[in-house]
Formats: structure tokens, sequence, C-alpha cells
């Protein structure tokens, strides 16, 4: 299995601030790397796929980047609205896999 | 726009088998993957499996033994049975549609999850 390692697990920030999280793969997984946002109680959302390709209708605040077993997403200035849970998933080889999440919370 | 249900029994006797079912509704079953995922309170996601057709399935080894999906194209379902279930089976449970563009596969959408509890 392709363990996926996300950091760091939980983080504080303010509105406005410059977010960035990571994702690292254990084996290369090319640009075969999703990244999903969740709220309490919700299902998570689609963000990002293929490393860096925005999904319709999410803000272009969002951005994702990284090939290989390195990748990155960066949220230039945080929202409100933005305050979740993040996980990182490749679709590199079954099983899928994702990362342990990275809580965003409010500083 | 295509929209994913789950249902099925929210309280599973331990040892017991897990049902679950998913409604595909606002497009077609066929010519895609779909994909049964799980999450403890408070805890990451785990991919439990996929199918195609009946004939097509990949399932986590870490569950192999116990799951057996299943398509019905006639209904726009597809379904999930977890055998021998134990409390670490306890967690919501989401559908989500595999989708493939730009070369690379994603889960979109998911099925607003069902929390599954297993307790005598």
């Amino acid at each position: 299995d392709i363990q996926m390692t996300q950091s760091p697990s939980s983080l504080s920030a303010s509105v406005g601030d410059r977010v960035t999280i990571t994702c690292r793969a254990s084996q290369s997984i090319s640009t075969y790397l999703n990244w999903y946002q969740q709220k309490p109680g919700k299902a998570p959302k689609l963000l990002i796929y293929a490393a860096s390709n925005l999904q319709s209708g999410v803000p272009s605040r969002f951005s994702g980047s990284g090939s290989g077993t390195d990748f990155t997403l960066t949220i230039t200035s945080l929202q409100p609205e933005d305050f979740a849970t993040y996980y990182c998933q490749q679709s590199y080889s079954t099983p899928r896999t994702f990362g342990q999440g990275t809580k965003v919370e409010i500083k | 726009q295509v929209q994913l249900q789950e249902s099925g029994p929210g309280l599973v006797k331990p040892s017991e088998t897990l049902s679950l079912t998913c409604t595909v509704s606002g497009g077609s079953i066929s010519s895609y993957y779909w994909s049964w995922i799980r999450q403890p309170a408070g805890k990451g996601l785990e991919w439990i499996g996929r199918i195609y057709t009946s004939e097509n399935t990949n399932y986590n080894p870490s569950l192999k033994s116990r799951v057996t999906m299943s398509v019905d194209t006639s209904k726009n379902q597809f379904s999930l049975k977890l055998t021998s279930v134990t409390a670490a089976d306890t967690a919501v449970y989401f559908c989500a549609r595999e989708v493939a563009a730009s070369g690379s596969r994603y889960f979109d959408p998911w099925g607003q999850g069902t929390l599954v509890t297993v307790s005598s």
C-alpha cells in the first residue's frame, strides 16, 4: 500500500493568512494526487485533482502543486469558511489511500 | 447533476453482516467505478473498495476477506456487504463515484454518509 503522510496534523491560522499543507507519498505517484476539504458532519468535497487542477466551483485561493512524492495545498488568503480538515489522497494504485488529515483551526 | 444516497441499517450486532446500498440519481451507474469509503468518529478516511461491474471489483486487502460489493444497473444502485463485524467497524460509511480526468482519478461526488454502529 502507498502511505500518505500529511503535515502538519493541525494548525491555527487567522483570516487572511496564507496556509500551506504538505503531503508526502511513500513512493512516486506522479501527479495522481487529490485534495479534499471536509467540514464536521459532512462528506469530503473535492478541491484539487491531479495535483494541480482546481475543481469547478472551487475558489481560486486554493491551489495545489507537486509531483512524484511531495505535494502542497496552498490557501492564499484564508476565509472563515475554510476552517475545516483537509485530506490528500492518491489514485496511483489500489488500495486508494488518504493522508491522516490536517485540521485548520481559527487562531 | 449526479447525487448519491446511502441507505441501510444504522445498528448491526457483532458478528453479523453490515449491508448498505447507494442509490445513484441524475446519471447512469454504467461506465464508472463506484467506491465505498468509511470514517470512524474523529478519525481519517479508509477506502473499502470499488466496483465497476459485478466481475470487476477491487477491495482493500485489509478488509478483502469480509467484503463483497455488487451492482444493480436496473435500479442504478450498488451495494456493500461486510461480514463478521466488530465494534471496530463502527463508522460513517460514504459511497462515492470515481471519475477519470486529466490522467488521474478522483472521488466526486460523495454521498452524505450514513452512520453504522456495531453493538449488541
